[in-house]
C-alpha cells in the first residue's frame, strides 16, 4: 500500500531559526514528490516538485531534498519568519496510468517571535 | 492568469440536506480533483475528472458525487449530509494528468 509518513506532527520554533521536516514514503513506482504549504483556512500552495533525478531544489528560504534510494525527503526552512507558520504537506505521485497521489498528514509549523 | 476559484466559500447546512459545491479551474486546465480536509484526517482524495470523465475515485460513500462540464468547470454534490461531512473541501486543477496541481481556497462546509 502506498503511504507517506511525515514527521514531526508539529513543531514550534523561534523566529530566525532553522528547521527541517521529514517525509518518508513507500510509493512505487515513484514519479515525483511535492511539498505544499497550507496557511490556515486556505488551499495548499506548491513549494517544490522533485523528480527521481533531482536531489535538491530550492524555493527562496525553502530547500527540499530527495533520496530516492531510501525513499526519504526533507524540507528545510532557513531563517524562519512568522509567515512560515503553516502546515507543510508532502505529496508523492506514482508512475501509474492514473498518476495516483498519496498525501502525508502534514507537519504544522508554528514560528514564534 | 486567474487562479482556481471555488464557490461558495462558506456554507452551513443541516443534517439530511444536500449540497453542491462549484470549482472553476485555471483557464486551459482540463483536470479537476476534489479533496476533503478535516483536522484529524488531513487531505483525503475524493475524485478526479479529466475532460468530463471521472478518472479516479477515492474511498468515499456514494453520497459524494461529482461531474465536470465541457468548459472544465466541476461540481461536487453531497447528499443526505452527516455531521462528519463538516470539512474544508478543496478543488485543484492541473493542465495535464499527473501534472502540478493548483488548489483553490476551498469551501468550508459546516453541517449542524
Amino acid at each position: 500500500k502506498n503511504q507517506v509518513e511525515q514527521s514531526p506532527q508539529s513543531l514550534i520554533i523561534l523566529e530566525g531559526k532553522n528547521c527541517t521536516l521529514q517525509c518518508n514514503y513507500t510509493v512505487s513506482p515513484f514519479s515525483n514528490l511535492r511539498w505544499y504549504k497550507q496557511d490556515t483556512g486556505r488551499g495548499p500552495v506548491s513549494l517544490t516538485i522533485m523528480t527521481f533525478s533531482e536531489n535538491t531544489k530550492s524555493n527562496g528560504r525553502y530547500t527540499a531534498t530527495l533520496d530516492a534510494d531510501t525513499k526519504q525527503s526533507s524540507l528545510h526552512i532557513t531563517a524562519s519568519q512568522l509567515s512560515d507558520s503553516a502546515s507543510y504537506i508532502c505529496v508523492v505521485s506514482a508512475q501509474t496510468n492514473d498518476y495516483k497521489l498519496s498525501f502525508g498528514a502534514g507537519t504544522t509549523v508554528t514560528v514564534r517571535a | 492568469k486567474a487562479g482556481v476559484t471555488q464557490t461558495p466559500r462558506y456554507l452551513i447546512k443541516t443534517r439530511g440536506q444536500q449540497v453542491t459545491l462549484s470549482c472553476s479551474p485555471i483557464s486551459g486546465h482540463r483536470s479537476v480533483s476534489w479533496y476533503q480536509q478535516t483536522p484529524g484526517q488531513g487531505l483525503q482524495f475524493l475524485f478526479e475528472y479529466f475532460s468530463e470523465t471521472q478518472r479516479n475515485k477515492g474511498n468515499f460513500p456514494g453520497r459524494f458525487s461529482g461531474r465536470q462540464f465541457s468548459n472544465s468547470r466541476s461540481e461536487m454534490n453531497v447528499s443526505t449530509l452527516e455531521l462528519g461531512d463538516s470539512a474544508l473541501y478543496l478543488c485543484a486543477s492541473s493542465g495535464t494528468l499527473g501534472g502540478e496541481q493548483y488548489f483553490g481556497p476551498g469551501t468550508r462546509l459546516t453541517v449542524t
